[in-house]
């Protein structure tokens, strides 16, 4: 079974630049989740989508920051214009159904280096 | 401020000892999840905690619910340097769907 895939592994990029991370969750599950994780602030939920329709955006940073769904099988992030503070690893995870006990499967992250 | 403060934040510790790692909350959770991280790669679910007062055991790691579903512990026995990496809890909340993580415990076991 294929895992969630998230793309690209690593990307550093110019203070002003655009940035694009992408996400294919597990086939079947109908709820993904974009965190941010950095030693001082630990993992942070951005945003999460339940059948591909964003449900709560209260951790997006700020209007550079944006998510996208257009379908079941994929999903964006995108940071317009980045800043070197955005530099983190990005984690998307997807789970299935609503339940207490559905676990949240996660990619292997993006490391983002903002210079 | 975290909605699940864990402790301690960094632990190192020689093979064969046990430990305590902590998950609190002043909110209460319909489920309470750990996750194990290693470096270069996404949380894993090690086990998920629903009932206050549960205890969950997997080989040698103990997991507790608190009567309250505010807090967690993991007790850890005979520690392998193969248990180390970081572990997160993370909380779902009764009004949302979301899962909200700690900040973690980085656990270092020496050979």
């Amino acid at each position: 079974d294929a895992g969630v895939i998230q793309s690209p592994r690593h990307e550093v990029t110019e203070m002003g630049q655009e940035v694009t991370l992408r996400c294919k969750p597990i086939s079947g599950h109908n709820s993904l989740f974009w965190y941010r994780q950095t030693m001082m602030r630990g993992l942070e939920l951005l945003i999460y989508f339940n059948n591909n329709v964003p449900i709560d955006d209260s951790g997006m940073p700020e209007d550079r920051f944006s998510a996208k769904m257009p379908n079941a099988s994929f999903s964006t992030l995108k940071i317009q214009p980045s800043e070197p503070r955005d530099s983190a690893v990005y984690f998307c995870a997807s789970k299935k159904g609503r339940t207490v006990n559905s676990p949240l499967h996660f990619g292997n992250g993006t490391r983002l280096t903002v210079t | 401020t975290q909605l699940l403060e864990q402790s301690p934040q960094f632990l190192s510790i020689q093979e064969g000892e046990n430990l305590t790692v902590y998950c609190n909350s002043s909110s209460v959770f319909s489920s309470l999840q750990w996750y194990r991280q290693e470096p270069g790669e996404g949380p894993v679910l090690l086990v998920t905690v629903v009932t206050g007062g549960e205890v969950k055991k997997l080989k040698r790691l103990t997991f507790q619910f608190g009567d309250a579903r505010k807090d967690s512990s993991l007790h850890i026995t005979a520690a392998q340097p193969g248990d180390t990496g970081l572990y997160l809890c993370a909380g779902l909340t009764y009004n949302n769907n979301d899962m909200r993580f700690g900040a973690g415990t980085r656990l270092t076991v020496k050979p």
